[in-house]
């Protein structure tokens, strides 16, 4: 059964820090990855999403990741952190037709 | 219109009541979710309707029940559940996967929080 395992569950890093979140998917057909985040109190949405292509894709609000097909990687990365990115962040990976799977999630918290 | 809306966004229920969720969107997408996510957890797909038609049933007990009256609209009534069952019940949609886009973005709903007594 595929899998997306995210092992960071709580990442706290101060305003500027730059930030890498992990992603593993274990699908080993068409990939179809994702990023979602879920800031506090507010529904899911997109960040970013890799089909084909180039493997490095800029999302929304500066954030953006890397597709290493070698190592099943679909870590995400932002420069610099702002309060406002305190939220829970999710990978996700199509598995098969309609469905998609999502990791545990991260929770990130940003101290100003 | 890029919006999901979800009622109530909050209910809480009986084991013996009845009751339903809805959804709407009105992006002209054929294909609709439910899923379910207990806290400090993913979301776990439970059904997916494309064309108004369930195409998905991830073995989801028959005390919950999908409709899709129409293409913007998903409904999903709730009877005889479990405590267990207490979740927040989130609703999606999307283009149809057969419309030739590689995995369409799903966009999802604010949710609605489900408390079973």
């Amino acid at each position: 059964a595929q899998s997306v395992s995210q092992h960071n569950h709580h990442v706290i890093l101060s305003e500027a820090a730059s930030l890498e979140l992990g992603c593993n998917y274990s699908y080993g057909g068409t990939v179809n990855l994702f990023w979602y985040v879920q800031y506090p109190g507010q529904h899911l949405q997109l960040l970013l999403k890799y089909f084909s292509g180039d493997p490095l894709v800029k999302g929304i609000k500066g954030f953006e990741a890397e597709f290493i097909k070698s190592k099943f990687s679909f870590n995400l990365r932002k420069p610099s952190v702002q309060w406002s990115d305190t939220a829970e962040y999710f990978c996700a990976e199509r598995g098969g037709y309609q469905k998609v799977t999502f990791g545990t999630g991260t929770k990130l918290q940003v101290i100003p | 219109d890029t919006e999901v809306t979800q009622t109530p966004k909050h209910l809480v229920m009986g084991m013996t009541n009845k009751k339903s969720l809805k959804c709407e969107q009105h992006m002209g997408h054929r294909a609709m979710y439910w899923y379910k996510q207990k806290a400090k957890k993913p979301p776990e797909l439970m059904f997916v309707y494309s064309y108004e038609k369930l195409s998905i049933n991830e073995s989801v007990p028959s005390r919950f029940s999908p409709e899709c009256p129409n293409s913007s609209l998903l409904n999903l009534h709730l009877h005889a559940l479990q405590p267990e069952d207490s979740a927040l019940y989130l609703c999606a949609s999307s283009q149809d996967w057969l419309a030739g886009a590689a995995t369409p973005s799903q966009y999802f709903g604010p949710g609605t929080r489900l408390l079973v007594l």
